[in-house]
């Protein structure tokens, strides 16, 4: 079975600062998509950022982005400039086959 | 363009009552998954549809737990009787393909959610 884990439960970042949330997968396809997925307190879950395993460039999307090691299976978030509207659970989840796996998620704080 | 829709947001009942939850995907996505998320859990699926076949139904508690898709388009979920264990958020997502192709993403996109507590 796929499994996607995330060891951080908490995080807390200060405002404006700089917060890394770790991610690690096992999959034994070559054909998968990553993703980080934003979940904030009562609200929809949107999609922060993507990645496809093909490529070896790490994805960036304005204040996101990954670091993406595939021989490691690790896919971590960089989160820039943290922002008060950043406080959400963060989900890492993977796409393989035709299913989607999600990690236990991270919750993070930002602090004023 | 119109999100994934859900209802009810909340739903209270007593154990061993029933309970449907309603999902309309986006417009013209194929594939279509319930997920259930206990608080402080990530998403666990518990059936997905492409178009109005069943794709993967196996974490799904058939005793207890259906679910179907007419037409293809719009979802119900239901659970009945319902138990203390089953108060969770039941997720609807909805993607445009079934399998990752380039250019495809392969997006996930969720609706609200339907909080549903068991008393």
């Amino acid at each position: 079975a796929q499994t996607v884990t995330q060891s951080q439960p908490e995080m807390s970042v200060q405002e404006a600062e700089t917060v890394t949330l770790s991610c690690t997968y096992d999959t034994s396809e070559s054909d998968y998509y990553l993703f980080w997925y934003k979940q904030p307190p009562s609200r929809q879950m949107i999609l922060v950022i993507r990645q496809e395993a093909y490529k070896q460039q790490n994805a960036t999307e304005n204040r996101f982005s990954v670091n993406f090691q595939k021989a490691a299976k690790s896919f971590s978030l960089k989160i820039s400039d943290s922002q008060l509207g950043d406080a959400a659970m963060y989900f890492c989840a993977s796409f393989t086959g035709n299913q989607f796996y999600f990690g236990t998620g991270t919750s993070l704080t930002v602090i004023p | 363009e119109a999100g994934v829709a859900q209802s009810p947001r909340y739903k209270i009942i007593e154990k061993r009552q029933s309970v449907a939850f309603w999902c309309n995907p986006i417009s013209g996505h194929a594939t279509l998954y319930w997920y259930q998320q206990i608080l402080g859990q990530g998403p666990k699926l518990l059936i997905q549809f492409q178009n109005n076949g069943v794709v993967d139904d196996s974490q799904l508690p058939k005793d207890r737990f259906s679910a179907e898709r007419l037409k293809g388009v719009d979802s119900t979920l239901k659970i009945q009787p319902a138990k203390l264990e089953d108060s969770a958020v039941y997720l609807c997502a909805s993607s445009s393909k079934d399998r990752v192709s380039i250019p495809n993403t392969g997006e996930l996109f969720f609706g609200e959610g339907s909080r549903l507590t068991v008393l």
